[in-house]
């Protein structure tokens, strides 16, 4: 019954360790979202995969990789996990209609990433 | 530029106030849409209204309602008999060409 979901809610790591965060969406959406969100609540996308296909690939560190096996799942990858790397991270998926422009996103309801 | 500006990082009211969030955004694209998104205390991110770049008619539903400008590239949001459910933080946003971008967001804290 979930739009869009995210697993774990929770994350709790050490420095240096790699982690990942799972997202699926079951609206048929063909685009999908990844998003940090700070302490002071700013959004900021990281990437986004149309059809698989990467699309947009904000200026993030190269130990952040997504990976979208099918277009209803966009995992994201950490290496190396930082303190500068606690926050919350968002999935969202949308439909991108012919001319390149993504309508309303849905968002999952979040992964709380604190690292040690 | 493209971007979305929310001039008020925090505003608060007592409840039945009614209270306008803004919202003016920048494009050089001919063709996008506009959105406002709410999210309360517990986190989650909710879409509340979009709204397409040839329609400028007024949006009312319920106790909100959006205005939508764009000789002034404005688009704003206002609370009707504010209540303190509607706590929350908001945000604007704007879909062009293979971008989205959120404003800042607007804290809104609403006092019995």
């Amino acid at each position: 019954d979930t739009a869009v979901s995210q697993t774990p809610k929770y994350l709790v790591t050490q420095m240096g360790n790699d982690k990942s965060i799972k997202c699926e969406q079951n609206l048929g959406h063909d685009t999908m979202y990844w998003y940090k969100q700070d302490s002071k609540k700013f959004l900021k996308i990281m990437f986004s995969y149309n059809n698989k296909e990467l699309i947009i690939n904000e200026t993030v560190p190269n130990r952040f990789s997504p990976k979208s096996p099918d277009k209803a799942h966009l995992n994201l990858h950490i290496n190396s996990l930082e303190l500068g790397d606690s926050a919350v991270y968002f999935c969202a998926s949308s439909r991108r209609i012919t001319s390149g422009i993504s309508l309303e996103q849905y968002f999952g309801p979040g992964t709380r990433l604190t690292v040690l | 530029a493209q971007k979305v500006t929310q001039a008020q990082t925090e505003i608060s009211v007592v409840e039945k106030e009614d209270v306008t969030l803004d919202c003016v955004y920048e494009t050089r694209d001919t063709t996008y849409y506009l959105f406002w998104y709410k999210q309360p205390p517990s986190g989650e991110l909710v879409f509340l209204i979009r709204r397409n770049f040839f329609d400028e008619q007024n949006e009312i539903s319920g106790r909100y309602s959006w205005n939508f400008q764009k000789s002034t590239s404005s688009f704003n949001f206002t609370i009707t008999a504010s209540q303190v459910v509607d706590s929350a933080v908001y945000f604007c946003a704007l879909s062009n060409f293979n971008k989205f971008y959120f404003g800042s967001g607007t804290k809104l804290n609403v006092k019995p």
